[in-house]
């Protein structure tokens, strides 16, 4: 059974441009979401999706977006980037059969991005 | 607000040692917590799962258990070997859905 897979796993850019990383689930998870990883704040919460949904959103700018495809796949989308939002973007699926329901969350290998 | 914390930061234990790592948050109206470990540069790997009805889980060499009254879950390593070096992180999923996770602790296994 393939993992989550998140694409690009590397990417560098330039301050004020904008990005957009990909995430395609565990086949039949149909909750994703993202957190962002650095050393100084640690794991943070970004959004989480359930089908097609956004059911839960942390405390981030508007400058960070998502959404969710009618195939579970998800993309997070940050513009107008600033030096801060260099860090790990990582995703991760859950096999929730319902809205209510969250179970086991299994993350990928993450996207690194580095802003200069 | 949900916070979590793992203390301590960082341990250092010999082959064959027992680890304990512990997770403490402040409210305890939570959905579940997980536990996780993660190599450098790399995704979180789950280790285990507890449900809030749970008291503790256990797969081969870790146990976890889990007080959601006093607001802590320790993570429990038999036998440490070096291939647990890792850093180690709890989450912890509140009622209203939300997951928290703590820094996590460092763990150096020496052969």
């Amino acid at each position: 059974k393939a993992g989550v897979t998140q694409t690009p796993r590397y990417l560098i850019k330039t301050r004020g441009q904008q990005v957009t990383l990909s995430c395609s689930p565990i086949s039949g998870h149909r909750s994703v979401s993202w957190y962002q990883q650095t050393p100084g704040q640690g794991l943070q919460f970004l959004f989480e999706y359930f089908s097609e949904t956004q059911r839960n959103k942390g405390n981030f700018p508007g400058r960070f977006s998502g959404r969710q495809f009618s195939n579970s796949r998800s993309e997070m989308n940050v513009s107008t980037l600033e030096l801060g939002d260099s860090a790990l973007y990582l995703c991760a699926s859950s096999g929730g059969t319902s809205v209510f329901f969250t179970g086991e969350l299994f993350f990928g290998e993450g996207s690194r991005l580095t802003v200069l | 607000k949900q916070e979590v914390t793992q203390i301590p930061a960082a341990l250092s234990v010999p082959e064959g040692e027992n680890l304990v790592l512990n997770c403490s948050f402040t409210d305890s109206a939570i959905y579940n917590l997980q536990w996780f470990r993660q190599d450098p540069g790399k995704g979180l790997t789950s280790l285990l799962l507890i449900q809030s009805s749970q008291r503790e889980q256990t797969s081969g060499r870790l146990n976890a258990s889990l007080d959601k009254s006093s607001g802590r879950s320790t993570l429990y390593i038999a036998a440490s070997q070096p291939g647990d070096s890792a850093t180690y992180l709890c989450a912890v999923r509140s009622n209203d859905y939300k997951l928290s996770f703590g820094a996590g602790t460092t763990v150096t296994v020496r052969a």
